[in-house]
């Protein structure tokens, strides 16, 4: 079945980086598009990144673009984002997301998800 | 950028009782919507897509409705395990925002 696992998150200082990765296991991830989704402590959820199943286009949320960079490995099903610049408003668990492969943008798998505390 | 605003934000409800959660987008959006639920501690899981369209697996209690602004979720017979967040979400053009929510208590 599909599993999406995240890593990579924990306590960076403001203006920071970080990268997170997410293993994809249980389906033919060059087939799929994929995302990263998040969520704020007590919030709601919110896109943040999503690319094209053979990397070829990038999309991104206003509040992340130009700090954030989504990329992947289809060689190693991986799923990478790579965060700089980073800031209080981006402490979230951050979710790797499969796309569900129609024409439209649906989340048909999630990650457990990962943690990123931006504190100093 | 298209809002989706969730209705109601809360809503404490009893076993096997009808619940309704409306989604109602700022500009039409065809049938570009779909539902999630996220246990407490858990991440989302889709339910619906395109509106009305039951994700696999889901249970036949969970229905969705609705086109252009207007979107409803419908779970018939409530069970206890249904205590959760839901969220819609559109896709019809960037970003994919989501609705803000709404928090279903069981009594």
């Amino acid at each position: 079945q599909v599993q999406l696992v995240e890593s990579g998150g924990g306590v960076v200082q403001p203006g920071g980086s970080l990268r997170l990765s997410c293993a994809a296991s249980g389906f033919n991830f060059n087939k799929y598009g994929m995302h990263w989704v998040r969520q704020a402590p007590g919030k709601g959820l919110e896109w943040v990144a999503f690319i094209r199943l053979d990397g070829s286009d990038e999309y991104y949320a206003d509040s992340v673009k130009g700090r954030f960079t989504v990329s992947r490995d289809n060689s190693k099903k991986m799923l990478i984002l790579e965060m700089n610049s980073l800031g209080a408003e981006d402490t979230a668990v951050y979710y790797c997301a499969k796309d569900l492969g129609a024409a439209g943008i649906i989340f048909d798998h999630w990650g457990p998800g990962t943690l990123v505390t931006v504190s100093s | 950028e298209i809002v989706l605003t969730q209705s109601p934000d809360f809503q404490s409800v009893t076993p096997k009782e009808k619940v309704t959660i409306t989604c109602r987008a700022s500009q039409s959006i065809g049938s570009n919507v779909h539902w999630y639920q996220q246990k407490p501690g858990q991440s989302p899981k889709l339910l619906i897509t395109y509106a009305s369209q039951s994700f696999s697996g889901v249970p036949s209690r969970f229905s969705g409705s609705g086109s252009g602004t207007d979107f409803t979720l419908t779970i018939n017979s409530l069970e206890a395990e249904d205590a959760a967040t839901y969220y819609c979400h559109r896709s019809n053009s960037l970003p994919y925002t989501f609705g803000q929510g709404t928090k279903l208590e069981i009594k």
